[in-house]
């Protein structure tokens, strides 16, 4: 089946660094991806929608400049934490939409992230 | 607006049947997904409804009204192993997910 593969799969880091986060199709490739956030015990919040060679649409209420989105090939797309505080601490989901399996999304392992 | 109410928890014991529901109201409906996800792990896919009514997959079903706006998960034998946190999300445009708030199923023995 698709493998949509997440990476790093847990980081810390100290406040005011930026952290990249990996998001990659590993069997298809995905136009669109999706970036989520799910704070502990609550549910995945849409951030933004990723789209190859143009610009992500961000969600209301989602800094642009802060979550900074790159989906430069048909199989990867990135997201930076910029000048990361400890309120971004949170466990960070991508998806990836398989046009050619009847637009299946699949989702990658996640990235837990601690900032310290 | 959109928004998803699904119960916060559910606790049945091993063997037994359990139903959760799910009521939706969205803009821009294509289908009804359902997730499930383990402490600590990224949510695995369940199953979808894009038509009314039931969706069989093993143990697991799926049924959607959409002009009730309303659909459910029903998890037959249960397992321990299905303790987890079973999300619905409703299948927006371009591909868009937007998820319930989830609920914990616990699975006594």
């Amino acid at each position: 089946g698709a493998v949509v593969s997440q990476h790093p799969s847990w980081v810390i880091c100290k406040s005011g660094t930026s952290v990249k986060i990996e998001c990659r199709s590993l069997d298809f490739q995905a136009t669109t991806m999706f970036w989520y956030r799910q704070f502990p015990k609550q549910s995945l919040m849409l951030m933004a929608t990723s789209n190859e060679g143009s610009k992500a649409t961000y969600e209301q209420g989602v800094e642009k400049d802060k979550f900074l989105i790159n989906h430069a090939s048909l199989t990867l797309s990135t997201l930076t934490v910029t000048s990361a505080h400890p309120e971004d601490s949170s466990f960070y989901i991508c998806s990836a939409r398989d046009i050619s399996n009847n637009e299946k999304l699949f989702f990658g392992s996640g990235t837990q992230l601690s900032v310290l | 607006g959109q928004s998803l109410e699904q119960p916060s928890e559910v606790t049945a014991v091993e063997g037994a049947i359990v139903q959760i529901n799910c009521t939706y109201q969205t803009s821009g409906f294509y289908g009804l997904s359902w997730y499930q996800q383990h402490d600590g792990g990224a949510p695995t896919f369940l199953s979808y409804n894009a038509l009314d009514g039931l969706e069989e997959t093993g143990r697991f079903s799926s049924f959607l009204s959409r002009s009730d706006s309303y659909g459910y998960l029903l998890l037959q034998e249960l397992q321990m192993k299905d303790s987890a946190s079973y999300f619905c999300a409703v299948v927006s445009q371009g591909g868009k997910l937007i998820f319930g708030q989830g609920t914990e199923l616990s699975v006594k023995p």
